[in-house]
């Protein structure tokens, strides 16, 4: 059974950084791609990032680049989200998604980050 | 890419038909518009992709089709488990990923 499960979300002040993590189990890893997608309070989903199924390629929305790193462990079957500078506005549940066939075929549960002073 | 999806909200009763609607600012590849539900409190779920196939598990009372700039998702009958929200997305060459606003489907 496919499985991600986020961690790394909490209370944050502006400014800050985190590092969010997502660990995947039920199929092989370093088989497929993997993306980043968040959802405001209330809002709709907005993709935030990817990372190639080695790790050598990183793609960012416009919105998210400069203050956001995605990288992946594939020993470790985990992928990360390092967030510098947090705003307000990353106030988000953030779900790590696997990549299919041009699509997110499975979903994380997700991780809340509130961004607050 | 910008996709608009409409109505905003669709107000229907169980055993109704819903018809829901993606639109894109420029033509695009079929083969790379998806939907996606999500209920209430839950992860997104994967229904359709390449415009028309259904996700592994997927009843036939979904359905998608369209090309160009024009996508439709139709549930035929609605069961009360359907009421949820809809979002189209589209994952370009670039690669970029674009979702749409979303449809929310309401009893």
């Amino acid at each position: 059974e496919v499985q991600l499960v986020e961690s790394g979300g909490g209370f944050f002040q502006p400014g800050e950084s985190l590092r969010l993590s997502c660990a995947a189990s039920g199929f092989t890893f370093s088989d497929n791609w993997m993306h980043w997608v968040r959802q405001g309070p209330g809002k709709g989903l907005v993709w935030v990032s990817l990372i190639n199924n080695y790790g050598t390629s990183t793609i960012y929305a416009d919105s998210v680049k400069g203050r956001f790193t995605i990288s992946r462990d594939n020993a470790r079957n985990t992928v990360y989200l390092q967030i510098n500078s947090l705003r307000a506005e990353d106030t988000a549940q953030y779900f790590c998604a696997r990549g299919g066939d041009r699509n997110f075929d499975f979903w994380g549960q997700g991780t809340l980050v509130t961004v607050s002073s | 890419i910008v996709l608009t999806q409409s109505p905003g909200t669709l107000s229907l009763s169980p055993g109704e038909r819903a018809t829901l609607s993606c639109r894109a600012s420029q033509s695009v590849d079929r083969d790379y518009l998806a939907w996606y539900q999500q209920k209430p409190g839950q992860t997104p779920r994967l229904l359709i992709y390449r415009a028309s196939t259904r996700a592994t598990g997927i009843t036939d009372r979904f359905s998608g089709s369209g090309s160009g700039t024009d996508f439709t998702l139709i549930i035929s009958r609605l069961e009360p488990e359907d009421f949820a929200v809809y979002y189209c997305q589209y994952y370009d060459d670039s690669p970029q990923v674009t979702f749409g606003g979303g449809t929310k489907v309401e009893i």
